[in-house]
């Protein structure tokens, strides 16, 4: 695709609930990432991939977040037994070689209600 | 040691004038320093990025000034334009941490017509 899409825009959930974020990179980046923004925050590190492997998870959280990526391509970050706290704006970003410009997708607004 | 700090929370600026952005950081493993557009309801996009090996670097009216013995660098806009208005954001990364960018806190800047 011309750019990184991310599904679904928004995403309202009940605690406790289970869900799923989807992010297709731009065709051919090899480099994946996953961030968190909150309200009037700046991103934060979740999770990063080179093609299929999660090169650094350092910034998940707990245990309750996991991400995937089987294919090198398209990754979905998996939350389970939701809580309000997780109420945020998960971006996703792809580069070509690690380390030159990373583009975002325009995020996934999820609310736990 | 990971922090960016940056300043300030907000802006006002008339059009036409020059809006100024500042970031600080202490790690000095960082060796890419990019700056990020947002608007609401949108992903971050790149502006403009520097690396450490040079002290200025400009594209168009967006000015990125780099001082490395302070570990300090700043963003200029120049001729600042009602559209212009949104949220800025600092970043600073490195090869040794996967090139995962460290976010400023933003700046909200408000362009005056």
């Amino acid at each position: 695709g011309a750019g990184v899409s991310q599904t679904p825009s928004n995403k309202v959930t009940e605690k406790g609930k289970y869900v799923e974020l989807r992010c297709d990179p731009i065709s051919g980046h090899t480099a994946l990432y996953w961030y968190r923004q909150s309200l009037g925050q700046g991103p934060e590190f979740l999770i990063y991939f080179q093609g299929t492997g999660a090169a650094d998870d350092s910034g998940l959280p707990n245990d309750r977040f996991f991400a995937v990526r089987p294919e090198g391509s398209v990754s979905t970050l998996k939350i389970q037994r939701t809580e309000r706290g997780d109420s945020a704006v998960y971006l996703c970003a792809s580069s070509s070689i690690q380390g030159t410009e990373a583009f975002f997708g325009q995020g996934t607004r999820l609310t736990v209600v | 040691q990971q922090q960016v700090k940056q300043s300030p929370q907000s802006l006002i600026v008339q059009k036409g004038g020059i809006s100024i952005i500042n970031c600080a950081y202490e790690n000095t493993a960082f060796d890419y320093f990019p700056w990020y557009q947002q608007f609401p309801g949108k992903g971050p996009a790149l502006l403009i990025a520097i690396r450490p090996d040079v002290s200025e670097k400009k594209e168009g009216r967006f000015t990125i000034s780099f001082n490395k013995s302070a570990k300090q660098f700043s963003l200029h806009i120049m001729d600042s334009q009602p559209g212009d208005s949104a949220t800025y954001f600092c970043a600073a990364s490195s090869m040794d941490s996967s090139y995962k960018l460290i976010f400023g806190s933003g700046t909200r800047l408000l362009v005056r017509p």
